[in-house]
């Protein structure tokens, strides 16, 4: 069985603060892993996608990966009241996508 | 720029009817996917065509079925439906079905209630 662990939360972070989500992950062969972000009653979006050991910054997103720790985060720098959602962590297994149960993000202004 | 269009977007549905999913992509995409996501469960795969022809079963495929009708659209069918396939559905699409720049892509959504 395929595995990815997120906090459901919910985590509250204030406005302008850096908001710290996190995954684990049960494949040491997974390669891909990826971001998802889920406003309520939507569908899903991507924000951001890492394939290597280390850093990826993307405007205010920051993906780190350590396939050692079998580990994968995603920091919000200047949390908005927008960034308010949940946000779903998936790693690449073969053919398929597997998805964490997401975490609920909550930005207060 | 319609990309991954789903019907119904909401159905209500007596135990034992059956009723099909409709989804179709605008993009070429090769993959196609059906998850169905309920409350601290995240995305759960039903079924997936990894291209036009061939069909797998994902995490969750008892009591569905499904038709890759030609490249643009796939179809899921509850046979009969049970209140335990209360969720809310997601048609998917990707260009390729493996390896690295596997973006999927998400329909709005199918809220299915079983009574």
């Amino acid at each position: 069985q395929k595995e990815v662990e997120q906090n459901s939360g919910p985590l509250s972070v204030p406005e302008g603060a850096i908001a710290s989500l996190n995954c684990t992950y049960s494949d040491r062969g997974s390669q891909s892993f990826f971001w998802y972000r889920q406003y309520s009653g939507k569908s899903p979006e991507l924000i951001m996608s890492i394939y290597s050991n280390g850093d990826k910054e993307d405007g205010r997103f920051t993906a780190q990966l350590n396939k050692a720790s079998q580990y994968v985060s995603l920091l919000i720098r200047d949390s908005q009241p927008s960034d308010s959602a949940t946000y779903l962590c998936a790693v690449q297994y073969g053919n398929k996508l597997v998805f964490g149960a997401g975490t609920i993000l909550r930005v207060k202004s | 720029n319609a990309g991954v269009t789903q019907t119904p977007k909401f159905q209500v549905l007596k135990t034992g009817q059956s009723m099909t999913l409709q989804c179709a992509q605008d993009m070429n995409h090769n993959s196609m996917y059906w998850y169905r996501q309920d409350p601290g469960m995240g995305l759960r795969l039903i079924y997936y065509s990894a291209s036009e022809g061939t069909t797998d079963k994902g995490e969750v495929p008892n009591g569905y079925n499904v038709s890759r009708l030609n490249k643009r659209e796939f179809s899921l069918r509850l046979e009969s439906a049970a209140p335990s396939q209360t969720s809310v559905y997601f048609c998917a699409s990707s260009e390729v079905p493996t390896g690295t720049g596997n973006t999927i892509y998400f329909g709005e959504g199918s809220w299915l209630t079983v009574v």
